[in-house]
């Protein structure tokens, strides 16, 4: 079965401050893809990046990159200059070619920026 | 384009009761799905759409009914409601392309307390 794991729970970064969230995922498909998702308290789900499988460079968007090692399966999410408005919780999900490509979810990384 | 919209925002149901969450998309998206998402836990999908007339169960289907006559529109039933289904429900739609970005749109979501 696929899965995806977020072994962070929660983290805390000082304002202005990188932060890598973890992610790693199980598949043995060869055609999937990487999400990751902010969830901020308000509850709305905010597409972030994606990385798809076949894709040879890493995925950015803006202070948003996705370190993707595939032959590790891991998709760690790297926010550069940390914000107060970053604090929230991240989801990493996955779609393969299952279920209708209908996304996996990990557990989700509570980050907490301090000033 | 208002996106994807769910009503109602919050329900209260007593054990045994039955309703049916709304959701509906005007971006003319062919895939469509319902997750429920509890507390500190990221999301897991209840049932999906790849069009019209086309449902299937995803990850935790039990208790629930969908059905899908329209493009625009994909309710969920909950048939007899339990304390367990108390949970924040998010519908979400994508395009029917088999992969690529394939960004999926979230609604606002539905809180949904059972007692």
């Amino acid at each position: 079965a696929q899965k995806i794991t977020q072994t962070q729970p929660g983290m805390f970064v000082q304002e202005k401050e990188a932060v890598t969230l973890d992610c790693t995922y199980d598949t043995s498909d060869q055609s999937y893809g990487l999400f990751w998702y902010k969830q901020p308290s308000s509850g709305e789900m905010i597409f972030l990046i994606y990385q798809g499988s076949y894709d040879e460079q890493n995925a950015t968007e803006g202070r948003y990159s996705l370190n993707f090692q595939k032959a590790r399966k891991s998709a760690n999410l790297v926010i550069s200059a940390s914000q107060l408005g970053d604090s929230a919780m991240y989801f990493c999900a996955m779609w393969y070619n299952n279920a209708g490509n209908m996304l996996t979810f990990g557990g989700g990384t509570r980050l907490m920026v301090k000033p | 384009n208002a996106g994807v919209t769910q009503t109602p925002k919050f329900q209260v149901l007593k054990t045994g009761q039955s309703m049916t969450l709304q959701c509906a998309q005007d971006m003319n998206h062919e895939y469509m799905s319902w997750y429920r998402q509890d507390p500190g836990m990221g999301l897991r999908l209840i049932h999906y759409s790849v069009g019209a007339g086309i449902t299937d169960q995803g990850e935790v289907p039990n208790g629930y009914n969908v059905s899908r006559s329209t493009t625009e529109d994909f309710p969920l039933r909950l048939l007899s409601a339990a304390p367990s289904q108390t949970s924040v429900y998010f519908c979400a739609s994508r395009r029917s392309l088999a992969g690529g970005l394939n960004e999926q749109f979230f609604g606002p979501g539905t809180r949904l307390t059972v007692l």
